[in-house]
C-alpha cells in the first residue's frame, strides 16, 4: 500500500513570494491533516478536511494560507505571501475512518526555506 | 485543553544500553495515545499506540510503551538500544472529540558507540 506522497520535498524562496505544496493521501483515507513543523518543535495542526469539507482549521493563518481539497482526494496548501518565520517543514497526514481513524499516517514532508 | 509534556530534550545512551523516554499528559479523560519517530529529513512514522485494553503496548523496532493513569504517563521504553535508533521521538495525544493530535516537543535521541 503505498503512503502519504508530498511534493515538491524542497523548497527555497524569497520573502512576500508565493509557494504551494501538494499532498496525496493513502488511498481510501477520508481524512487529511496538514501540519507546520518549526525546527525544535512538535508539528502543530493547521487544518484538517474529511472527504472535500474543513473539520478545523482554527490554526490556520487565514490571512496568507489557503487550503483546498476539492474532490475528497489530494490536497493544496498555500502561503501567499510567505514571510521569513514560515520556514519550516509542512507534513501531511490522512486517517481511515472508524476507531482506527485516530491514526493518523505522515508523508516525508515539504521543507520550506523562506529567505 | 490537552496537552504533551515530554521533559527531556536530548538523551544519549550508549548503543546496546536500555533506553526510556518520559512522556506525560494533561487531559481530563483517558486520551489516545503514540509515539511517532522522526529521522532527519524523514516524516514521522508510527511506532506504537494505545486506546484502551492492556496498558503495556508493543510497537515495532522493538519499542513497547506503559500507560499509567495514575501518573498520566505514556512512556517508551526499549530494552537495547541500536546505534539507528538516534532520531527525534514524538509523543501525541487525541481526545475522541475532533481527532486533533497534539504533539509534545520531542526527545532528539543520540547513541554513542
Amino acid at each position: 500500500e503505498a503512503g502519504v506522497a508530498q511534493s515538491p520535498r524542497y523548497k527555497i524562496i524569497e520573502k512576500r513570494q508565493s509557494v504551494a505544496f501538494w499532498c496525496n493521501p493513502i488511498s481510501g483515507h477520508a481524512t487529511l491533516y496538514w501540519y507546520q513543523q518549526i525546527l525544535g518543535q512538535g508539528p502543530k495542526l493547521l487544518i484538517q478536511f474529511q472527504n472535500n469539507g474543513v473539520v478545523d482549521d482554527s490554526q490556520l493563518p487565514k490571512d496568507r494560507f489557503s487550503a483546498e481539497r476539492l474532490k475528497g482526494v489530494d490536497s493544496t496548501l498555500k502561503i501567499q505571501p510567505a514571510k521569513l518565520e514560515d520556514s519550516a517543514v509542512y507534513l501531511c497526514a490522512s486517517s481511515s475512518a472508524g476507531q482506527g481513524g485516530f491514526t493518523q499516517y505522515f508523508g516525508p514532508g515539504t521543507r520550506l526555506t523562506v529567505l | 485543553a490537552q496537552s504533551v509534556t515530554q521533559p527531556d530534550i536530548h538523551i544519549t545512551v550508549s548503543e546496546g544500553a536500555s533506553l526510556e523516554l518520559r512522556c506525560n499528559y494533561s487531559y481530563g479523560a483517558t486520551p489516545y495515545l503514540f509515539w511517532y519517530v522522526q529521522s532527519p529529513g524523514q516524516g514521522l512514522q508510527l511506532l506504537l499506540k494505545y486506546f484502551s485494553g492492556d496498558t503495556l503496548v508493543q510497537g515495532i523496532k522493538g519499542f513497547e510503551a506503559e500507560f499509567k493513569r495514575s501518573q498520566s504517563s505514556f512512556n517508551l521504553r526499549k530494552p537495547s538500544v541500536h546505534w539507528s535508533d538516534a532520531a527525534e521521538y514524538f509523543c501525541a495525544v487525541v481526545t475522541n472529540a475532533g481527532n486533533m493530535l497534539t504533539f509534545g516537543g520531542g526527545t532528539r535521541l543520540m547513541v554513542k558507540p
